[in-house]
C-alpha cells in the first residue's frame, strides 16, 4: 500500500541555517504530495503541495520538488527562523481515494536564536 | 468564518466510559475526516465521510463510530473507552469532487486521555 517515510527528528538548528527534511514515498499511480506544518498547540496547516512530477511547491521560503525518479519530496529552506520551530509532516493522496491523506511520522524542528 | 472547530479541546475519561467528539465546519465542504495523532506515528485516518449521511472506515476504525447527519457536522463516538485510545484527535474537511489534490483544512484538535 501507499506509505510515506520521513527523516527522524528532532532536528535542532541555529537561526539562519539551511534546512532539509527528507521525505520519500511509496505509491501506485501518480500521487499528489504535501507538506503540512503543526505549530505548538495547533492543528495542521498546509505549507505547500505539488501535484505532478517535477512540480515545485513553495511557500514562506520553503520549497519542495516532486521527484518521481527518486520517489522523494524533500523540504528545504535556505535560512530558518525561530518562528519556524514546529512539527513538519509529509503526506500524499492518490486520485480516486476520497482525498485520504497518508502521513509520514512527522519531524520536529527546533530553531535556536 | 470559523473554519473547522472541535469540541471539546481536552477530556479525561475512565476506561469503559463513552463520549462523543464534535467537529463542525462552516465552509460547506463535502468531505470530512477524523484522524488520530500518536507520537512517532504521524496521523492515521479513523473514519471519513464523502457527504451528508455517508461514512466510511479508514485505517484504524476499531472502537470508534461516526455519524454525519448534517453536512456541517461530523461526530466521532467512543462507546467504551480504552487506554489505547489516549491520543490527540483531529478533524479535517475539504471541498468535494474527484480532484484529490484539494487542500484539507484541520481543526485545532482534541486531547483525550483514558485512564
Amino acid at each position: 500500500g501507499n506509505s510515506v517515510t520521513q527523516m527522524e527528528g528532532p532536528v535542532t538548528l541555529s537561526e539562519e541555517a539551511f534546512l532539509t527534511i527528507n521525505c520519500t514515498y511509496t505509491a501506485t499511480g501518480y500521487p499528489s504530495l504535501f507538506w503540512y506544518v503543526q505549530y505548538p498547540g495547533e492543528g495542521l496547516q498546509l505549507l505547500l503541495k505539488a501535484t505532478k512530477a517535477d512540480d515545485k511547491g513553495s511557500n514562506k521560503g520553503f520549497e519542495a520538488t516532486y521527484r518521481k525518479e527518486t520517489t522523494s519530496f524533500h523540504l528545504e529552506k535556505g535560512s530558518v527562523q525561530v518562528s519556524d520551530s514546529a512539527v513538519y509532516f509529509c503526506a500524499l493522496t492518490s486520485y480516486n481515494q476520497g482525498g485520504k491523506l497518508i502521513f509520514g511520522q512527522g519531524t520536529e524542528l527546533s530553531v535556536k536564536p | 468564518n470559523a473554519g473547522v472547530t472541535q469540541t471539546p479541546k481536552f477530556r479525561v475519561l475512565k476506561t469503559g466510559q463513552s463520549m462523543t467528539l464534535l467537529c463542525a465546519q462552516d465552509m460547506n465542504h463535502e468531505y470530512m475526516y477524523w484522524y488520530r495523532q500518536d507520537p512517532g506515528m504521524g496521523l492515521r485516518l479513523i473514519h471519513y465521510s464523502v457527504g451528508e449521511g455517508t461514512t466510511a472506515k479508514g485505517e484504524v476504525p476499531d472502537g470508534y463510530n461516526v455519524s454525519r447527519l448534517k453536512k456541517q457536522n461530523f461526530l466521532l463516538g467512543l462507546e467504551s473507552a480504552a487506554p489505547s485510545q489516549t491520543s490527540v484527535y483531529f478533524c479535517a474537511s475539504r471541498p468535494g469532487g474527484m480532484v484529490s489534490t484539494d487542500t484539507q483544512y484541520f481543526g485545532p484538535g482534541t486531547r483525550l486521555t483514558v485512564l
